[in-house]
């Protein structure tokens, strides 16, 4: 079965960078991009970004432009995001995602709180 | 970027009662839409993709329609285990983009 499964909880300082893994199983690696998705405390989802796996094609969303970048790990089938310059509003959860709006496929991570303070 | 009005925000309602929630697009999508059930501390999960077509495992009393603009989720008569916030998500253009939520709450 399809399992992704993210790394655990941060806490960073404003300017400071973070990266989120996301690691993948129970299929062929390269068959599904994957969505990056956050949720601020108490606010709603927010859509990212996207990495095709087979060809490192990526699409942003504009205020994560220049901010994030994302790799893959074919040897452990991982995925990951980092997103840098840190401010206190980039504190949410972070989810990676495989989701085919045009098929029943759509798989979610359990998570990853980032916490950024000073 | 295509903006997914939702609405309600927030809606009360009592189980056995029908539901519906509305997703407006800024500009045609075609059928590209989902939409998500979440409950506290958990991820999302998708009840209707392609607008219209059931995710497996999911129960009859929701459905989805709407096509270009327009989309409504419904909940034909609400269980205890309804009551979370629900999500449209629109994959027609990059940047995809979520619906502001529906909390649906308990009367």
């Amino acid at each position: 079965q399809v399992q992704l499964v993210q790394s655990g909880a941060e806490v960073k300082k404003p300017g400071a960078s973070v990266k989120v893994s996301c690691k993948t199983s129970g299929y062929s690696f390269a068959t599904y991009g994957i969505d990056w998705v956050r949720q601020a405390p108490g606010q709603g989802l927010e859509w990212m970004s996207w990495i095709s796996v087979y060809n490192g094609n990526t699409a942003f969303a504009q205020k994560f432009q220049g901010r994030v970048t994302m790799t893959t790990e074919t040897s452990t089938s991982t995925v990951y995001m980092e997103l840098r310059s840190l401010r206190s509003d980039d504190t949410a959860v972070y989810y990676c995602a495989i989701i085919d709006g045009d098929n029943p496929i759509d798989y979610w991570g359990q998570g990853t709180p980032v916490t950024v303070s000073s | 970027d295509i903006q997914m009005t939702q609405s309600p925000s927030s809606l009360s309602a009592s189980v056995g009662d029908r539901v519906t929630i509305t997703c407006r697009a800024s500009q045609g999508i075609r059928n590209d839409l989902g939409w998500y059930q979440q409950k506290p501390g958990k991820a999302p999960k998708r009840l209707v993709y392609a607008a219209s077509s059931l995710q497996s495992g999911v129960p009859s009393r929701f459905s989805g329609s709407g096509s270009g603009t327009e989309f409504t989720l419904t909940i034909s008569s609400l269980q205890p285990e309804d009551f979370a916030t629900y999500y449209c998500l629109q994959h027609n253009t990059n940047p995809h983009t979520f619906g502001q939520g529906t909390k649906l709450e308990i009367k």
